[in-house]
């Protein structure tokens, strides 16, 4: 069975500063991988898929990640945040084959501090 | 654009209620989900289905059951509601059996049992 670990549950950092939040995974088979953002008093949204082919994926709000499959790593950045982009912040993978089950990181909530 | 509706965004019922959740997509996905949210534990995967009439059960599916009667509803059971079952509850819906789609979600339901 896969499992996801995401680092840090809390990153606190200052307007227009760069930011990674770390995801790692466990599987014994092949997996897509997912960042998904969570606003406050919302439902998840997709940032970012990574299903095959480039290492890096760009994904919305200038957000981007990168898969290595050494290091079973799917980490997330962004070169400069905004206010805006406080929210909590969810790493999930799922198997190539068998059922379409999504299994989900802890969550790390983000704060931009101005 | 999707859209998964849930019914209510916040729910208070007492403790032995039987307790039922609505959530509804517009885009005719042949999957839907019942996830819980719970703070530093992530999302968790209470019940899935693939089709009408059909459900399997996710990793916490005890004190819970489901109902798919048509494509588009997904409806979550608490059979007799508990203070542990005191959550944010979160519906979603993907379009295909392939782990590579990315799931919809809806808005939440932040349920407390008294």
């Amino acid at each position: 069975a896969q499992s996801v670990t995401q680092l840090d549950s809390q990153v606190p950092v200052f307007e227009e500063a760069p930011v990674e939040l770390r995801c790692n995974y466990s599987s014994s088979v092949s997996v897509y991988l997912f960042w998904y953002v969570q606003y406050p008093n919302q439902g998840l949204q997709l940032l970012l898929k990574y299903l095959s082919g480039s290492t890096l994926v760009k994904g919305i709000n200038g957000f981007e990640a990168e898969f290595n499959k050494s290091q079973t790593s799917f980490h997330l950045r962004k070169p400069s945040v905004h206010i805006s982009d406080t929210a909590e912040y969810f790493c999930a993978v799922s198997e190539l084959q068998g059922a379409q089950k999504l299994v989900f990181g802890q969550g790390t909530r983000l704060t931009i501090n101005p | 654009d999707v859209k998964v509706t849930q019914s209510s965004r916040y729910l208070v019922k007492r403790t032995g209620e039987k307790v039922f959740l609505e959530c509804v997509q517009d885009m005719d996905h042949e999957n839907m989900f019942w996830y819980r949210q719970d703070p530093g534990l992530g999302l968790r995967l209470i019940y899935f289905s693939y089709d009408v009439k059909m459900k399997e059960k996710g990793d916490i599916p005890e004190g819970y059951s489901v109902s798919r009667e048509k494509k588009e509803r997904f409806s979550l059971i608490l059979e007799s509601a508990s203070t542990n079952q005191t959550s944010m509850y979160l519906c979603a819906s993907s379009s295909d059996r392939i782990g590579n789609q990315p799931q919809h979600f809806g808005d939440g339901t932040r349920l407390s049992i008294l």
